[in-house]
């Protein structure tokens, strides 16, 4: 089957840089996405990242690919309180799977002031 | 665009009685999904469309469950009867078929079966 593992929970202060992990399933997944889910709202996708790439930066947001381990990563520099939610790593499932894709479980990101 | 539209965002009800969840998916989008999200279970895949014809319904957990979408600007996710281990956030979800394949989620309706 297709399991897409995450912590679930990460707390950092305010100010420091949080890294939230994931490892995938799928070595034939075109492209990896972080989606983040405000309380009462439903998913947004906040980056992604293309498989023949191995780091990608958007401002505060990184991401990195480690394509041998499945292992993606998503680090937001300078965390603010208003980075508190849920992030979910999502694949898409490979070929013939059109536009499916495969959710993580969530990691609940707490900043403190 | 509106975006993803869902009605009702919340409904409570008692169990045994029909639910019926509605979504409005974004113009011109090819695809759409129904999510179930829970605590216990997290984010679940119920039933996706491809141009109005459902492709997949492994994720509808029993026959209580049905979707239809009788066009492309209309969906909904029926329950009957409910029961309370039913009570979740119901997603609906739409994506282009291209690209990027980004998929656009609604806010959702919160189900409470009493």
């Amino acid at each position: 089957g297709e399991d897409v593992e995450q912590s679930l929970f990460l707390s950092v202060r305010e100010g420091d840089s949080s890294v939230i992990n994931c490892t995938y399933t799928d070595s034939s997944s075109t492209y990896l996405y972080w989606y983040k889910q405000e309380p009462g709202a439903g998913l947004q996708l906040l980056t992604y990242i293309f498989s023949n790439m191995d780091m990608k930066q958007d401002q505060r947001l990184t991401v990195l690919l480690n394509k041998k381990d499945k292992h993606l990563s998503l680090r937001i520099a300078d965390t603010q309180t208003g980075d508190s939610a849920i992030y979910f790593c999502a694949e898409s499932i490979g070929a013939g799977g059109g536009n499916k894709l495969t959710f993580g479980t969530g990691t609940q990101l707490k900043v403190e002031l | 665009d509106a975006g993803v539209i869902q009605s009702p965002r919340h409904e409570v009800t008692e169990m045994g009685q029909e639910v019926t969840l509605r979504c409005k998916p974004i113009s011109g989008h090819d695809y759409l999904f129904w999510y179930r999200q829970t605590m216990m279970r997290g984010l679940e895949l119920l039933i996706y469309f491809n141009n109005n014809v459902p492709i997949d319904d492994s994720g509808m957990p029993e026959d209580r469950f049905s979707a239809k979408m009788p066009n492309a600007s209309f969906s909904t996710l029926k329950i009957q009867p409910s029961e309370p281990r039913d009570s979740a956030v119901y997603f609906c979800a739409s994506s282009f078929d291209r690209g990027l394949n980004e998929q656009y989620f609604g806010p959702g309706t919160r189900l409470t079966v009493t």
